[in-house]
């Protein structure tokens, strides 16, 4: 199978920092890559899907890059909403993998 | 507004079934591939299993293949999950989601707790 595996696994952080996680996969995937945000006690949410599409209704400030087997989400200007847990996924054959998460905290 | 609704957790003793239901609305359910992901409370998320919009071409993660089974009844807007030979480690929130084959996640149900012990 291929594995996804995210770093940083914890962040620290300041409100306006740029942030940027990345995700590599074990074998190429090409762009079949999502990125989900999920705060405490919710289901996540979709951010970026295809590696760089972003979902309507994210704000801009989330992008996302890559192909093959790099992927990055990047946070332009991180604010105070944005303090979460933060996953990629492939989804470009079964079984789909998810990356184990990265903790973005406040600094 | 989408909605996904799911039903049927509970608590289980190891060996044991349950069967899991995912109630949809908001939109035209057989246009959609659907998935389930599972979440030990405080951990990461598991894809366990995924299925085509004509019921066809399931897939399932390692960890359930052979007792885990995904269906779906398009007159009826509903997804499913029938658990079996149930294990401690399938403890978790199982979340009903909108997504499979090349498609990603994007709907997300609040998901229903199956916690299985003696």
């Amino acid at each position: 199978d291929i594995q996804m595996t995210q770093s940083p696994s914890t962040l620290s952080a300041s409100v306006g920092d740029r942030v940027t996680i990345t995700c590599r996969a074990s074998q190429t995937i090409n762009t079949w890559l999502a990125w989900y945000q999920q705060k405490p006690a919710k289901a996540p949410q979709l951010l970026i899907y295809k590696a760089s599409n972003l979902e309507g209704g994210v704000p801009s400030r989330f992008s996302g890059s890559g192909s093959g087997t790099e992927f990055t989400l990047t946070i332009s200007s991180l604010q105070p909403d944005d303090f979460a847990t933060y996953y990629c996924q492939r989804y470009n054959s079964y079984p789909w993998t998810f990356g184990q998460g990265t903790k973005v905290e406040i600094k | 507004e989408v909605q996904l609704v799911e039903s049927g957790g509970g608590v289980v003793r190891p060996g044991g079934s349950l069967r899991l239901s995912c109630a949809a609305s908001g939109f035209t359910f057989h246009d959609y591939g659907m998935t389930w992901v599972r979440q030990v409370p405080g951990k990461g998320l598991e894809w366990v299993s995924a299925i085509n919009w004509n019921g066809g071409s399931p897939g399932y993660a390692e960890s359930v293949k052979g007792r885990f089974t995904i269906s779906r009844d398009n007159a009826k807007n509903s997804l499913y999950l029938q658990m079996n030979s149930l294990r401690a480690e399938d403890t978790a929130l199982y979340h009903c989601v909108r997504g499979g084959g090349y498609n990603h996640l994007d709907c997300w149900g609040q998901g229903t707790l199956v916690t299985v012990s003696s």
